[in-house]
């Protein structure tokens, strides 16, 4: 069964370092987001990505975020001067369409900011 | 505005119960609902899905409900198992890109 691929699974970082993190959606899916869960809370949107472009991104995802579709297979979350409060689960997703469909999850990657 | 916290409402249930999750949903506008299962350390997985013209769905020992009036979505597993242990989202989309808002989560804790 296809799944979207996540990594690495763990990343622990120093606050005001860069990190990216990975992610290989399914390859013929066209939607691409990527989500964050801070421990114990709930999963949260961060930004969803089509054609290329940005299609719409929440409050948190400010200009220390950035994503990027590199080559036709991955999806990447680059965090530029991480901070405290960045650490969190984060979780790529991807979809085949447009009109509600299912959102398949990737496994995750835990960022720990020290 | 939302409430986050801790502390997750637990649902505690004897194996081979049935059991009932809630969840109440935000914006009317939403059309489309899925529940998520999340296991520790684990992405959330789909279980089953209903559309706006809908008010019941059935799948494999789950059934959801939707009552758009009261914005009340429920989720309901059959003949609970250990293995359903773990924490259920439900998740709203108003349709164009499919951006999901989860809600708080619910813990089910089965007991053999």
């Amino acid at each position: 069964e296809p799944e979207v691929t996540q990594t690495p699974s763990h990343q622990v970082t120093q606050m005001g370092q860069e990190v990216i993190l990975r992610c290989v959606p399914i390859s013929n899916h066209l939607y691409f987001y990527w989500y964050r869960q801070i421990l114990g809370q709930k999963v949260e949107f961060l930004v969803s990505f089509y054609n290329n472009e940005i299609s719409e991104k929440s409050e948190i995802f400010d200009d220390q975020f950035s994503v990027e579709r590199p080559d036709g297979s991955n999806f990447t979350l680059k965090i530029r001067s991480t901070k405290l409060e960045d650490s969190a689960m984060y979780f790529c997703a991807s979809t085949p369409g447009q009109e509600n469909t299912e959102a398949f999850f990737g496994q995750g990657t835990r960022l720990t900011v020290v | 505005g939302e409430s986050v916290g801790l502390h997750l409402p637990t649902l505690s249930v004897q194996e081979g119960d049935n059991s009932i999750i809630n969840c109440a949903y935000s914006n009317s506008a939403s059309d489309y609902f899925i529940w998520y299962k999340q296991e520790s350390g684990k992405g959330p997985q789909f279980i089953i899905d209903i559309r706006s013209n809908m008010d019941k769905r059935q799948g494999q020992r789950v059934t959801v409900l939707l009552n758009k009036t009261v914005k009340h979505l429920s989720l309901q597993i059959a003949a609970t198992q250990p293995g359903d242990s773990a924490v259920y989202f439900c998740a709203e989309s108003r349709g164009g890109y499919n951006k999901l808002i989860f809600g708080a989560g619910t813990r089910l804790a089965v007991h053999p």
